[in-house]
């Protein structure tokens, strides 16, 4: 089974602090994407990245930036943390040509005060 | 703009038959995927369409009408844990680097 992990569950930051999110999967997919979902706007893609050290902007890139070093690792950086960015960050990997099925990991549920 | 229209919510009784409709208004097509997400946990893959027709998984089947730009998911024989928000996402084109564009989600719940 395809297994994608993210760093934290929970987090709470404060405005203007550097945060880290990390995703990390294990079935070796080229694809890796970032997402943040909030009560009914769905999901909104951040970043994507389609093979290591290469990055496309999603739909809502402003704020967030993102990192790729190693093939199973995918980092997206808020340089400075903002309260409008309070929501549930969604991880997903998936094999090259397959973007359609995407596999998500827990989640990581940012709050920003 | 790009656009995906679903219901927000649906109500059904158990064993009954359901359809969540999506219409979808993209720059780019490639093909049509449907997400089950449980309540605090992560959206799981159903179904995709990159073909006109009907796919069936088990009691879930996907629908897609590209010259209508129209898609439906079918969830028969309905039980309880079927109660989840459901969305439909397009596949945008290579030069989109094939990436999903998600509905809002339409939020199901299966009564007894």
């Amino acid at each position: 089974d395809v297994k994608v992990t993210q760093s934290s569950r929970y987090l709470v930051k404060r405005t203007g602090e550097k945060v880290f999110l990390e995703c990390v999967q294990d079935m070796d997919h080229e694809n890796m994407f970032w997402y943040r979902q909030d009560p009914g706007l769905g999901l909104r893609l951040i970043y994507f990245s389609y093979d290591v050290k290469m990055k496309e902007k999603g739909d809502i890139p402003e704020g967030y930036s993102v990192s790729r070093e190693k093939k199973e690792r995918f980092s997206l950086i808020l340089e400075s943390a903002s309260t409008n960015q309070t929501s549930m960050y969604l991880c997903a990997s998936s094999p090259r040509g397959q973007s359609y099925e995407q596999y998500f990991g827990p989640g990581t549920r940012l709050t920003v005060t | 703009g790009q656009s995906l229209e679903q219901p927000s919510e649906v109500t059904a009784v158990e064993g009954a038959i359901v359809q969540i409709n999506c219409t979808y208004q993209t720059s780019g097509f490639y093909g049509l995927s449907w997400y089950q997400q449980h309540d605090g946990g992560a959206p799981t893959f159903l179904s995709y369409n990159g073909l006109d027709g009907l796919e069936e998984t088990g009691r879930f089947s996907s629908f897609l009408s590209r010259s209508d730009s129209y898609g439906y998911l079918l969830l028969q024989e309905l039980q309880m844990k079927d109660s989840a928000s459901y969305f439909c996402a397009v596949r945008g084109t290579r030069n989109q680097g094939g990436k999903l564009i998600f509905g809002q989600g339409t939020e199901l719940s299966v009564k007894p």
